[in-house]
């Protein structure tokens, strides 16, 4: 089956501890992203990457790291920089088409707790 | 700033009714893209439906359809038929293609089935 897989589903970490997320698809896509959530907001970007080896900030890319050394995979760490990083964690994948007509889809998401 | 707001925190529709939800979007470009994501339990993010902004005729897919007015910037999405596993947080969003690869999300609609 073609998708989008996250892991874990639920990760714990404590304070000071960098801890990475893993993303992986197999739809064959050029793009990926990361986004978090919080109680009663939307999603958020983080980082994207349109290439190998290629990546841009989001909105919200500080206390965050992120990676791209092969298509498949796109994952994000989190740094003990990160001030409030108890959240959930969605990527998601998109072809990258030229002129906007690309839709992202999205993994299940993991979330993240600091204890 | 760029925003998408969903005014409506919470809905609900008996079961076999139809129920719209609101979106109103800000933005100065002419070209953009926007979508409805569905958000269940398992907070998996699943797209329901995408308009693009150059394209008059609304979007439709099976029971669910947007009416979108783009002088007003409004982007409501008509759930005809409300089944029980329609119940989800509804997220709507827009991207502006060539310029960054995000989606900018409202903060949601939950949607409660009534049997």
């Amino acid at each position: 089956d073609g998708g989008i897989t996250q892991s874990p589903k639920y990760l714990f970490r404590k304070e000071g501890q960098n801890v990475t997320l893993s993303c992986e698809q197999n739809l064959n896509h050029d793009a990926m992203y990361w986004y978090r959530q919080d109680p009663g907001q939307g999603l958020r970007l983080i980082y994207y990457s349109q290439i190998v080896n290629d990546f841009q900030k989001g909105d919200i890319a500080e206390g965050y790291s992120v990676s791209r050394e092969k298509k498949e995979s796109f994952p994000l760490t989190v740094t003990s920089a990160q001030k409030n990083p108890t959240a959930f964690y969605l990527c998601a994948s998109s072809r990258g088409l030229a002129g906007g007509r690309d839709t992202q889809y999205f993994g299940p998401g993991t979330r993240l707790t600091v204890l | 700033a760029q925003t998408v707001t969903q005014s409506q925190p919470e809905m609900s529709v008996q079961e076999a009714e139809t129920v719209t939800l609101s979106c109103t979007y800000d933005t100065s470009e002419s070209d953009y893209y926007l979508f409805w994501y569905k958000q269940p339990p398992s907070r998996q993010m699943i797209l329901v439906i995408r308009q693009e902004a150059y394209k008059q005729q609304n979007a439709t897919e099976n029971r669910f359809s947007v009416n979108f007015q783009k002088a007003a910037k409004s982007f409501s999405l008509k759930i005809s038929d409300s089944q029980l596993g329609d119940a989800a947080m509804y997220f709507c969003a827009y991207r502006i293609p060539r310029r960054d690869e995000k989606l900018t999300f409202g903060t949601g609609t939950r949607l409660t089935i009534i049997p």
